[in-house]
C-alpha cells in the first residue's frame, strides 16, 4: 500500500456542486499539505497543517477548506466548483522531528475536472 | 519571502547527451534546496535534496546537483541521459527554520529523444 493516500484518483464534477478529496498516510508524519499542480505554473499551496490542531492558508486558499480529521487525514473540500479549479491535487506529508529530512512525500494526485 | 525559477520550461535532448536544468531561488534566510521528479501520470519524487555540508549533492541515478550561495542557484545535472529520464523537474526551496514550507518552481519537461 502506499504511504499516502489520495482518493479519487479521478474526478469529474458539475460547476456548483461540493467535492471533497481525501487523503490518508501511513508514515506516521505530523505535518499534511494540499497543493494544485497547473501546467506551466508548478505546485502551489492552497493549505497545510502542522498538526491536528494547526490548519494554515497557503498562497491560493480562495474557494478551498479543509479538515485534519486525525493526524492520518487530511481532506479537501471545494463547496462550490468551479470551472478554473480544474487541475491535479496533490497531497503531501512530512516529518517534523527529523531536523535532518525536510523532504516531503507526495500521494499519486487526484484528476479534477469541474464542467 | 521565498520564490524559485525554473529558467527553461522544457528541454529537450538526445539519448547519452548531458543535461543541466537550472534553478535560481530567491530567500532572505538559509534555505534548504530539493529537485523533485515527476514521470508521466505520477506523483512527485525526490531526486536530491541541499541542506548542509557539501555543496555538490548526487542522486542515485545519476543526477547532481551544486548549491552556489554566491550565485542563488542550484542546477541539476547529468553527464548522459536516457530515455527513461523523460519527466517533469521541479525544483523547490524550503526556508524558516522548523515551520518550513517548500515553495515550487514552475518544473521544467525534460525530454530525452532516441
Amino acid at each position: 500500500d502506499a504511504d499516502v493516500t489520495q482518493t479519487p484518483r479521478n474526478r469529474i464534477t458539475k460547476t456548483g456542486k461540493r467535492i471533497m478529496l481525501e487523503c490518508s498516510q501511513t508514515k506516521g508524519h505530523d505535518r499534511m499539505y494540499w497543493y494544485r499542480q497547473d501546467p506551466g505554473l508548478g505546485l502551489r499551496l492552497i493549505y497545510y497543517s502542522f498538526d491536528v490542531k494547526d490548519i494554515n492558508k497557503g498562497e491560493i486558499s480562495d474557494g478551498y477548506s479543509v479538515s485534519r480529521q486525525a493526524q492520518a487525514k487530511f481532506s479537501l473540500s471545494l463547496e462550490s466548483a468551479i470551472p478554473n479549479q480544474t487541475a491535479l491535487y496533490f497531497c503531501a506529508t512530512s516529518e517534523s522531528r527529523t531536523r535532518d529530512d525536510y523532504g516531503y512525500t507526495f500521494g499519486s494526485g487526484t484528476r479534477l475536472t469541474v464542467v | 519571502a521565498q520564490s524559485v525559477t525554473q529558467l527553461d520550461s522544457q528541454v529537450p535532448v538526445f539519448e547519452e547527451a548531458p543535461v543541466e536544468l537550472r534553478c535560481n531561488y530567491s530567500s532572505s534566510v538559509s534555505v534548504y534546496l530539493f529537485w523533485y521528479v515527476q514521470y508521466p501520470n505520477q506523483g512527485l519524487q525526490l531526486l536530491l535534496k541541499y541542506l548542509s555540508g557539501s555543496t555538490l549533492v548526487e542522486s542515485i541515478n545519476g543526477f547532481e546537483a551544486e548549491f552556489n550561495k554566491s550565485q542563488t542557484s542550484f542546477h541539476l545535472r547529468k553527464p548522459s541521459v536516457h530515455i527513461s529520464d523523460t519527466a517533469e523537474y521541479f525544483c523547490a526551496v524550503a526556508s524558516g527554520g522548523s515551520n518550513y514550507k517548500l515553495t515550487f518552481g514552475k518544473g521544467t519537461l525534460l525530454t530525452v529523444n532516441p
